[in-house]
């Protein structure tokens, strides 16, 4: 399977700052998606996109489908927003058979 | 409340003895996943089913059983644990929206295998 990348790998940053964390990805796709796992926690959906911006509270989602790649944004960012970020996407012609992940983005918002 | 439920959340076993791990979703999804999660590797797909009595092969099937015998259960069997098999695994579901498949995943099971 093609693979999805994810960059920073790690990222430390203070309250309020602005975070961007970004996924490229090889071929065609039907979906991407972000995910939220916090530490020793579950695996939450924050967005599900094929195209344009997504936005829910303090998070932005955009994909650009001719670039094949995506960036997840956090506004004002918060200690609860600590947590390991993946993207996942769906290549073309995939079901729900063909998630692919990246290795994820491990964010640290200090106080 | 719509949710996917895994148990045991923490296991820890011996290699060869058999075990399985639960997975139920309460939302009529048709689409099932497991996965598993390791340092380094992230997440990878073990085995998916796409409807009842339809189940295939994902990324790393080797080691692994499993059935979907109702809609809303989705087993994952280990006949044989072996240490390597020693990871958190995850269930999902999944129903077909307007942009594709939109993932719910289960707490997660931590297995140990000595």
């Amino acid at each position: 399977k093609n693979e999805v990348e994810q960059s920073p790998q790690n990222l430390t940053a203070q309250e309020g700052e602005f975070i961007t964390i970004n996924c490229s990805y090889s071929v065609g796709i039907s979906a991407l998606h972000w995910l939220q796992q916090h530490p020793g926690g579950g695996i939450v959906s924050l967005f599900m996109l094929s195209s344009g911006k997504k936005k829910h509270g303090r998070l932005i989602a955009t994909i650009n489908i001719q670039e094949k790649h995506s960036s997840l944004h956090i506004t004002a960012s918060h200690p609860r927003d600590s947590a390991v970020y993946i993207c996942a996407v769906t290549y073309s012609g995939g079901g729900a058979d063909g998630l692919t992940f990246g290795k994820g983005t491990h964010l640290i918002i200090q106080p | 409340e719509a949710q996917v439920t895994q148990n045991p959340r923490y296991l820890i076993t011996v290699t060869g003895k058999k075990l399985t791990v639960t997975c139920s979703q309460n939302m009529n999804h048709e689409y099932m996943s497991w996965y598993r999660q390791d340092p380094g590797l992230g997440l990878r797909q073990i085995y998916y089913s796409m409807n009842v009595e339809v189940t295939d092969k994902g990324d790393v099937p080797e080691g692994y059983k499993v059935s979907r015998k109702e809609k809303r259960n989705f087993p994952l069997i280990l006949e044989s644990p072996s240490p390597n098999q020693t990871s958190l695994y995850f269930c999902a579901s999944s129903f077909s929206g307007r942009e594709g498949y939109e993932q719910y995943f289960g707490p997660g099971t931590r297995l140990t295998v000595t």
